[in-house]
């Protein structure tokens, strides 16, 4: 079974500075996809970004982007210019590729979140 | 617009009753789950469904129940045997392959008085 691990339970930044939230996973799979899901007050669970295990090119979306080192099974994710309106819950998780084609189970497997405080 | 609803919002539950959690999508997804999320734990998986009258038990399926008479719904029953009950509930749903994450409702509050 795979898992995933976020070791910063709280990290805190002033805004309009950069700030990166850490995640390792393990996995036997050479082949899976990896999220980051931000949970604001709300609770509303909103995709921040994704990357593809087969893709060597990190992933980005205007401010926020990633570092995927495969071979470290790591995948940090970058807030730059940070905003008071990033201030949420960050959730790394884990999709295997394999379901399908008769490997493993399917679901998102999870990490416990970094709670990411944004200092006026 | 398209999206996952989940009802009711909030609910509350006597000590030895079944309760229902409804979650209905209109997205078009083959594939649909059901998390918990507890203070420290991040979300688990209960059960998920790949296609219609087939579903999977997750990491912590006892006490829980599921079915998937139709694509777009896909309701997640609590039973008395489940011994902590009381959280946060949420339901999502994703295109069944591919590098696509997953929409979430907004979730369901269960408590147990």
């Amino acid at each position: 079974a795979q898992t995933v691990t976020q070791s910063q339970p709280e990290m805190s930044v002033q805004e309009a500075e950069t700030v990166t939230l850490s995640c390792t996973y393990d996995t036997s799979e050479s082949d899976y996809y990896l999220f980051w899901y931000k949970q604001p007050p709300s609770r509303q669970m909103i995709l921040v970004i994704r990357q593809e295990a087969y893709k060597q090119q990190n992933a980005t979306e205007n401010r926020f982007s990633v570092n995927f080192q495969k071979a470290a099974k790591s995948f940090s994710l970058k807030i730059s210019d940070s905003q008071l309106g990033d201030a949420a819950m960050y959730f790394c998780a884990y999709r295997s590729a394999n379901f399908y084609s008769g490997g493993g189970a399917d679901g998102l497997t999870f990490g416990k979140g970094t709670h990411l405080i944004i200092q006026p | 617009d398209g999206g996952i609803t989940q009802s009711p919002k909030y609910l509350f539950r006597k000590e030895g009753q079944n309760v229902t959690l409804s979650c209905e999508q209109n997205l078009n997804h083959d594939a649909m789950y059901w998390y918990r999320q507890d203070p420290g734990q991040g979300l688990r998986l209960i059960y998920y469904s790949q296609i219609v009258n087939d579903f999977q038990k997750g990491d912590i399926a006892e006490g829980y129940s599921v079915s998937r008479e139709k694509k777009e719904s896909f309701p997640l029953t609590v039973t008395s045997a489940q011994k902590n009950p009381t959280t946060f509930y949420l339901c999502a749903s994703s295109i069944r392959q591919g590098p696509y994450g997953y929409t979430f409702g907004s979730g369901t509050r269960l408590t147990v008085v």
